[in-house]
């Protein structure tokens, strides 16, 4: 199973949006509604943010938003604040029982 | 509180062996799914294993099929990670999570164990 695909870096100014793309295959992504995305901050464990494509676990920000077209999910983050500087991970279920990451993308607040 | 606390984690030599454990706390563990996921060093998020809450379902990634065996004790709440014929490829912090729902998503992560394959 390869790894999804996201963009190596992504970068903004503070109070701008972004958005980062996590790009599979019809067995992945784009078989299922099951598209997940993590907050990673250096030396710390992964913290979820989105599932299920766009819902967000209770105690997450609003400006954290997920969608989906095709094969390719995506992560919104508005009003850019410093503390989201951090590696991003999407994840897919897959057509094989399985779990698949994306390959991550370093946020930098400019 | 959930918690989630991982241990187990030394330096082994390659072909050598390991057993990871994860102790949980704070939810119904039998309930549900668990999963381990890796971090090479300075590298990205690789899923490894899951097990279903009664045992009998299993799932592996290519990379450790037939290397590493994943396995629970619900009345101990605790999960475990046999991993053999280690490689160096292998290193990497080693979390435990659990799978939030239907979509496999991980809504809650352990502080990581970190395995190191050298000579």
């Amino acid at each position: 199973q390869s790894a999804l695909t996201q963009p190596a870096s992504v970068s903004g100014s503070p109070g701008q949006s972004i958005t980062i793309s996590c790009t599979g295959t019809s067995s992945d992504v784009g078989g299922y509604n099951f598209v997940s995305w993590y907050q990673q901050h250096p030396g710390i464990a992964p913290k979820l943010m989105i599932y299920e494509v766009s819902k967000r676990p209770s105690g997450v920000s609003h400006r954290f938003s997920g969608s989906k077209s095709g094969k390719t999910a995506s992560l919104t983050i508005s009003g850019l604040q410093a503390e989201d500087e951090a590696d991003y991970y999407c994840s897919s279920y897959t057509s094989s029982g399985t779990q698949v990451f994306g390959t991550g993308t370093k946020v930098t607040v400019l | 509180e959930v918690q989630l606390v991982e241990s187990g984690g030394v330096l082994v030599q390659p072909g050598g062996s390991l057993r990871l454990s994860c102790v949980a706390s704070g939810f119904s563990f039998s309930s549900y799914t668990m999963s381990w996921v890796r971090q090479a060093p300075g590298k990205g998020l690789e899923w490894v294993s899951y097990i279903r809450p009664g045992s009998s379902t299993t799932y592996y990634a290519d990379s450790v099929k037939g290397r590493f065996t994943i396995s629970r004790d619900n009345a101990k709440n605790s999960l475990y990670l046999q991993m053999n014929s280690l490689r160096a490829e292998d290193t990497a912090v080693y979390y435990c999570a659990r799978d939030g729902g239907s979509g496999g998503e991980f809504d809650y992560w352990g502080q990581g164990t970190l395995v190191t394959v050298s000579s």
